[in-house]
């Protein structure tokens, strides 16, 4: 199976500008998570999707926002960009079965630079 | 309310010596942990999970862990090291109604020749 993909690897934007992430789970997988990860913060849940509809969400203004859809592909979307947005970003993929104890896989993650 | 500790942000150890990784964790619920390994550029790989059963854990490329529910630890062990396990490792747990993932601060692995 393919893994994780996520797209672009890398995008560079300045203030005030808004970005569209986008993430393809593996097939079948129906949970896709994204997280930030920082040098500063480290890794951070963002927000869960599942089977369209968000089901975790985690401490971020509402500036971070997400949608999944139905062939569970997901995106996530950063308005009014500042500074410390820059960051690296993580989609993870699970199958959803057992809940909880499901292994994440992540993808390789998007590079995003605020000037 | 869960969170995760990592002793010593880095760590180095000579080719061929031990590798010991500390987490320890702190949840309400029974927790499900994980450690997971970052190279360079890349996204994280799931080194070996903890749900339920045996408390020792074996994962991929050598490495294990044990659960000590007394001590709330989570220790990353592998015997040997090689040049290859050179990369950043995180520990993380999840658990109650919620798979979301909360993650230590990360221990950098160096290996020494």
């Amino acid at each position: 199976k393919a893994g994780v993909t996520q797209t672009p690897r890398y995008l560079i934007k300045t203030r005030g500008q808004q970005v569209t992430l986008s993430c393809s789970p593996i097939s079948g997988h129906r949970s896709v998570s994204w997280y930030q990860q920082t040098p500063g913060q480290g890794l951070q849940f963002l927000f869960e999707y599942f089977s369209e509809t968000q089901r975790n969400k985690g401490n971020f203004p509402g500036r971070f926002s997400g949608r999944q859809f139905s062939n569970s592909r997901s995106e996530m979307n950063v308005s009014t960009l500042e500074l410390g947005d820059s960051a690296l970003y993580l989609c993870a993929s699970s199958p959803s079965t057992s809940g909880n104890t499901d292994t994440q896989y992540f993808g390789p993650g998007t590079r995003l630079t605020v000037l | 309310a869960q969170s995760v500790t990592q002793l010593g942000s880095h760590v180095s150890v000579s080719e061929g010596a031990l590798v010991l990784l500390r987490c320890n964790y702190s949840s309400s619920v029974p927790p499900y942990l994980f450690w997971y390994v970052q190279y360079p550029n890349q996204g994280l790989q799931l080194l070996l999970k903890y749900t339920t059963g045996a408390t020792l854990v074996k994962g991929i490329n050598g490495f294990e862990a044990e659960f000590k529910k007394s001590e709330t630890s989570f220790h990353l062990t592998k015997p040997s090291a090689h040049m290859s396990d050179a990369a950043e490792y995180f520990c993380a747990v999840t658990g109650g109604a919620t798979n979301k993932l909360i993650f230590g601060t990360g221990t950098l692995l160096a290996v020494q020749p």
